[in-house]
């Protein structure tokens, strides 16, 4: 079963720092989303890419960015990491549409020191 | 703003237990709804969904939901749980026209055998 995979699955960084979260979605899937999950909280929204663009953005700053290749993939960027961005980065894959069931990787966790 | 609330952070329940897990969500429109469950070490997976038509619904495992639209819930029912029900229970609601989920805190269910 080609599920969604997510890479690094760990990661450590110093404030300030760059960081890049790479996820393959699912095999015949074309939108990925992408989730930022704390501590104790359900996930968040940060964005949707579908057709390699950004097709929605919940309430992230723009040091969040992100993006989609031609074979449906997609990379999260964080800039400027705050204390703050520690967390599980879930990728989601799905088929367009607001109502289609999302496919989950088993996240990255990053740890901001 | 929109919002999810689950009621319950922890729930302990002994093997034969009958179970509800409580979910309401903020919005008067038209909503689709969901329960993704995370069992220990692996990936938030659907449980179960409602678009429309019967408000009661049935999922994997022997769970069911019911939407209950003058109540804004959707509460999660299981008859008899089984040890291997122990995990993490998240409802998230998908509001119309919007392609983000909004999620629950999550309840971290415990089984007793």
């Amino acid at each position: 079963d080609a599920g969604v995979t997510q890479s690094p699955t760990h990661l450590i960084k110093t404030r300030g720092q760059q960081v890049t979260l790479r996820c393959s979605p699912k095999s015949g899937h074309d939108t990925v989303s992408w989730y930022q999950q704390a501590l104790g909280q359900g996930p968040q929204f940060i964005f949707q890419y579908y057709e390699e663009e950004e097709r929605q953005r919940g309430n992230f700053p723009d040091r969040f960015s992100g993006h989609q290749f031609p074979n449906y993939s997609s990379e999260l960027n964080v800039n400027a990491l705050l204390l703050g961005d520690s967390a599980l980065y879930l990728c989601a894959s799905s088929l367009q549409g607001n109502n289609s069931p999302l496919h989950f990787g088993n996240g990255t966790r990053l740890t901001v020191t | 703003a929109q919002s999810v609330s689950q009621h319950n952070h922890h729930v302990i329940l002994s093997e034969a237990a009958s179970l509800e897990l409580g979910c309401n969500y903020s919005y008067g429109g038209t909503v689709n709804l969901f329960w993704y469950v995370q069992y220990p070490g692996q990936h938030l997976q659907l449980l179960l969904k409602y678009f429309s038509g019967d408000p009661l619904v049935k999922g994997i495992k022997g769970f069911e939901a019911e939407f209950i639209k003058s109540k804004f819930s959707f509460n999660l029912r299981k008859p008899s749980v089984q040890w291997s029900d122990t995990a993490e229970y998240f409802c998230a609601v998908n509001f119309h026209s919007n392609y983000q989920l909004i999620w629950g805190a999550g309840t971290k269910l415990i089984i007793k055998p």
